[in-house]
Order: structure tokens, then C-alpha cells, then sequence
């Protein structure tokens, strides 16, 4: 079965410092990866997706299939960043399967 | 409407009793997901409607949940015998489709606390 783990329940970091929120899967299809966001107080949203390889304020994120990773990156993480960050997978199956998520805290 | 809206936002219950939940999708929307969130588990899947195909019932984690779409629009999450290891936040999602890459979008939420 497909299973998505985020190691980290939270990440500390301060203002200005790189981040890296892990994110590792298993399916052995090949998968499609997602990165959602909740803000305090705001509804899940979609951050970023592999397939359309793109920034979104600023975090990008790389598919390695060989280590069947997905992490989310910064070079310079905001006060604004701060919020839970889901991992989720999706093999064609059913609905999204999601990581326990990730508290990232950009400190002042 | 401009976004997905769950019903009630809180919803405190007594052990025992049967709780329903209502989930209005973005308009043409034809899949709709229930997904829970309990507090340091992440979001667990629960039911999922893609048009008029047979719901996937497989993430319900026993016969007091049951869910129902009608019309191919609004759907009712329904709990019945609550317990109190219900207590979560239940997630609507819907997306214009059950296919790659299209993209789920969630409502606020529906809170249920059962004491």
C-alpha cells in the first residue's frame, strides 16, 4: 500500500535560514506528488505539484524517484511561511494519501 | 459558491448520539472526498464520490460512518453511536475530477468534539 511519512513534526527555523521539509513515499508506480499548505485559521490548499515543476512563493520541490523523495525547499524561509505543510501522494487509485504533516516555524 | 462549505464549523456531542455533516462542493465539481484530520495524524481518508460512479467506501473505519451524495452535489457525512474517538475535524474536498492532477480543493471544516 502507498504510505507517505514526514519525519519532522516540527521545523524551527529563523528568519532568513534555508528550510527543508522531507517528505518520502512508497508506491511503486510511478506517483504524483503534492505539497499542501495550512495557514492559521485558513482552509488546506495546494502549495505545488511535481508535474508543473514550478516556484510557488518561493518553495520548489524535486521528485527523486531513485530515493523516493519529494522535499520541500527555501533558500530563505519568511515570518509568513509559518504553517503545517502536508505531503500527499496520488497513485490514480482513489483520493489523496497524505504525511502526518509538518510544523515549519520561522522565527523573527 | 466560491469556494467548498462544510456545515456546521463546530459540532459538540454527547457519546452515543448521531452527528451529520454537510459538505456543498465548488459548483461542477464532480468528485468529493471526506478526509479526517485528527491532531498529530494528518488526514486520514474516508469516502470518496467521483459522479455517478459507486462511492469509495474504503477509508471508513467502521459501519457507524456512512456518507451520501445526492444529486451529484451536496453530500451528508453521517456518524452514528458517536464515540469519543470521533473527535476530529472532518475535511470536504471536491475537484473537477478523480483523474491526475487536478487539483483538490477543501473546505474550512467541521469540528466534532463528543464528550
Amino acid at each position: 500500500a502507498q504510505r507517505v511519512t514526514q519525519p519532522e513534526k516540527l521545523l524551527s527555523v529563523f528568519k532568513g535560514a534555508p528550510v527543508e521539509l522531507k517528505c518520502n513515499y512508497s508506491y511503486s508506480g510511478s506517483p504524483e506528488l503534492f505539497w499542501y499548505v495550512q495557514y492559521s485559521r485558513q482552509r488546506l490548499q495546494l502549495l505545488l505539484r511535481h508535474i508543473s515543476r514550478e516556484s510557488i512563493k518561493g518553495f520548489t520541490a524535486d521528485l527523486n524517484k531513485g530515493e523516493t523523495s519529494f522535499h520541500l525547499k527555501k533558500p530563505f524561509a519568511q515570518e509568513e511561511d509559518s504553517a503545517m505543510y502536508y505531503c500527499a501522494l496520488y497513485t490514480g487509485r482513489r483520493a489523496l494519501t497524505f504525511g502526518s504533516g509538518t510544523r515549519l516555524q520561522v522565527q523573527p | 459558491g466560491a469556494g467548498v462549505s462544510q456545515s456546521p464549523s463546530n459540532k459538540v456531542t454527547e457519546k452515543g448520539k448521531d452527528v451529520e455533516l454537510r459538505c456543498d462542493p465548488i459548483s461542477g465539481h464532480t468528485a468529493l472526498y471526506w478526509y479526517r484530520q485528527s491532531l498529530g495524524q494528518g488526514l486520514e481518508f474516508l469516502i470518496y464520490f467521483q459522479g455517478n460512479s459507486a462511492p469509495d467506501k474504503s477509508g471508513l473505519p467502521s459501519d457507524r460512518f456512512s456518507a451520501e451524495r445526492t444529486g451529484g452535489s451536496v453530500s451528508t457525512l453521517t456518524i452514528q453511536r458517536t464515540q469519543q474517538e470521533d473527535s476530529a475535524v472532518y475535511l470536504c474536498a471536491s475537484s473537477l475530477a478523480g483523474t491526475s492532477g487536478n487539483i483538490q480543493y477543501f473546505g474550512a471544516g467541521t469540528r466534532l468534539s463528543v464528550l
